[in-house]
């Protein structure tokens, strides 16, 4: 069974820009997070969704956005970048809500 | 690869020495407990999880170690590897939050 894929793997944008990422689940997988990965403060969660419904929001400002489709595939995006957005974006699978999840290799999204 | 980590902790160890990595959390009431490792250019990846009725669990070659006195968690890795050598997270969550809080991490180094 293939794993969670994202992509793009690797984004430059300037500031002011925005940005769409996607996520791919697992197959059979209903739910999907995105957690934004930073040197400075680590893992932080930004979103779940599961069927289509964003569930859960993490303290991230309305700059974030976040789309699930009904074949269970994720889009989460950035609009005016920021310098501070610079960071490795993850996807997380599960079959349901208050499951493991199944991280995907990131989105490495720099801002210049 | 990918560096997730440009300022955290360390721990180097021999190849076939034990391993143990520690994680203090802050929230009391969390009840659920995991462990993830992140190799370079990798997503982060389940280990091993405990909930808070445990003080102990064993998997492969790795232990996690539970005092809810201090609010202390620990991985044992058993005969490490340089395949072990990766970034390592806890992660704590609140009964009713499907929201996982990540701590910094340790990055542990294996040589052969």
């Amino acid at each position: 069974k293939a794993g969670v894929t994202q992509t793009p793997r690797y984004l430059i944008k300037t500031r002011g820009q925005q940005v769409t990422l996607s996520c791919s689940p697992i197959s059979g997988h209903r739910s999907v997070s995105w957690y934004q990965q930073t040197p400075g403060q680590g893992l932080q969660f930004l979103f779940e969704y599961f069927s289509e419904t964003q569930r859960n929001k993490g303290n991230f400002p309305g700059r974030f956005s976040g789309r699930q489709f009904s074949n269970s595939r994720s889009e989460m995006n950035v609009s005016t970048l920021e310098l501070g957005d610079s960071a490795l974006y993850l996807c997380a699978s599960s079959p349901g809500l208050n499951n493991e999840q199944f991280f995907g290799p990131g989105t490495r999204l720099t801002v210049l | 690869g990918e560096s997730v980590g440009l300022h955290l902790p360390t721990l180097s160890v021999q190849e076939g020495d034990n391993s143990i990595i520690n994680c203090a959390y802050s929230n009391s009431a969390s009840d659920y407990f995991i462990w993830y490792k992140q190799e370079s250019g990798k997503g982060p990846q389940f280990i091993i999880d405990i909930r808070s009725n445990m003080d102990k669990r064993q998997g492969q070659r790795v232990t996690v170690l539970l005092n809810k006195t201090v609010k202390h968690l620990s991985l044992q890795i058993a005969a490490t590897q340089p395949g072990d050598s990766a970034v390592y997270f806890c992660a704590e969550r609140t009964g009713g939050s499907y929201i996982p809080t990540f701590g910094r991490g340790t990055s542990l180094i294996v040589h052969p």
